[in-house]
């Protein structure tokens, strides 16, 4: 089983949709948990953390599930411009960051 | 304010050949990390410098090398490249709770091994 798993995808939504992304890790002792973008041959912007009591930024929320070892995103009324890849970012007790593989959002008009 | 910056943007080199990566971190951030991102990947983690030191390491071969100066700037070497080394890489600077702080990600080098 792979440390870091995301589908992905690519998710093809219309503008408006509500979209949810979900990443699974392997370690159950991790402690960490972010969510990147990257947009197309550009570096990885930090999106947002993730904590165990769920987190809100505007149109974007954050949750992990301890129990399930999953972390997810949503993002609520997608706009052009939410088109990009969203990584995310698990850092096990080693503390060797590791990122998934990505999963590609594409918001159509 | 300047953010993390790399150079060169990009690079072509050949079979065999060794190449010298560079990194300066946003003001105020004394840890580096470099990491390799192939096409369609995420990036995987090579290692982190704080102090001068690495502090952690990534499961890549020796022939990835490092170094820190005292003004925390970075240089990444890659010994003996192999095409399969071709991919972007990136460094990302920190404060000195290492990965526990955000990390911010340079714009990369390009890198293609002919």
């Amino acid at each position: 089983r792979k440390e870091v798993e995301q589908d992905p995808g690519p998710f093809n939504v219309p503008e408006g949709a509500t979209v949810a992304f979900n990443c699974t890790y392997s370690n159950s002792a991790s402690q960490s948990f972010f969510w990147y973008r990257q947009d197309c041959r550009k570096e990885p912007k930090l999106l947002m953390s993730v904590y165990s009591s769920g987190n809100e930024d505007g149109r974007f929320t954050a949750q992990l599930n301890r129990a399930s070892q999953y972390i997810s995103l949503l993002i609520r009324d997608s706009k052009l411009s939410d088109s990009a890849t969203y990584l995310c970012v698990v850092i096990p007790p080693s503390s060797k960051v590791t990122f998934g593989i990505g999963t590609k959002l594409q918001v159509i008009p | 304010d300047a953010g993390v910056t790399q150079s060169p943007t990009h690079l072509i080199k050949t079979r065999g050949q060794q190449v010298t990566l560079r990194c300066s971190p946003k003001s105020g951030h004394d840890t580096v990390s470099w990491y390799q991102q192939a096409l369609g990947q995420g990036p995987q983690f090579i290692f982190q410098y704080y102090e001068e030191e690495e502090r952690q390491r990534g499961n890549f071969p020796d022939r990835f090398s490092g170094h820190q100066f005292p003004n925390y700037s970075s240089e990444l070497n890659v010994n003996a490249l192999l095409l399969g080394d071709s991919a972007l890489y990136l460094c990302a600077s920190s404060g000195d709770r290492g990965f526990q702080e955000t990390q911010y990600f340079g714009p990369g080098t390009r890198l293609l091994v002919l």
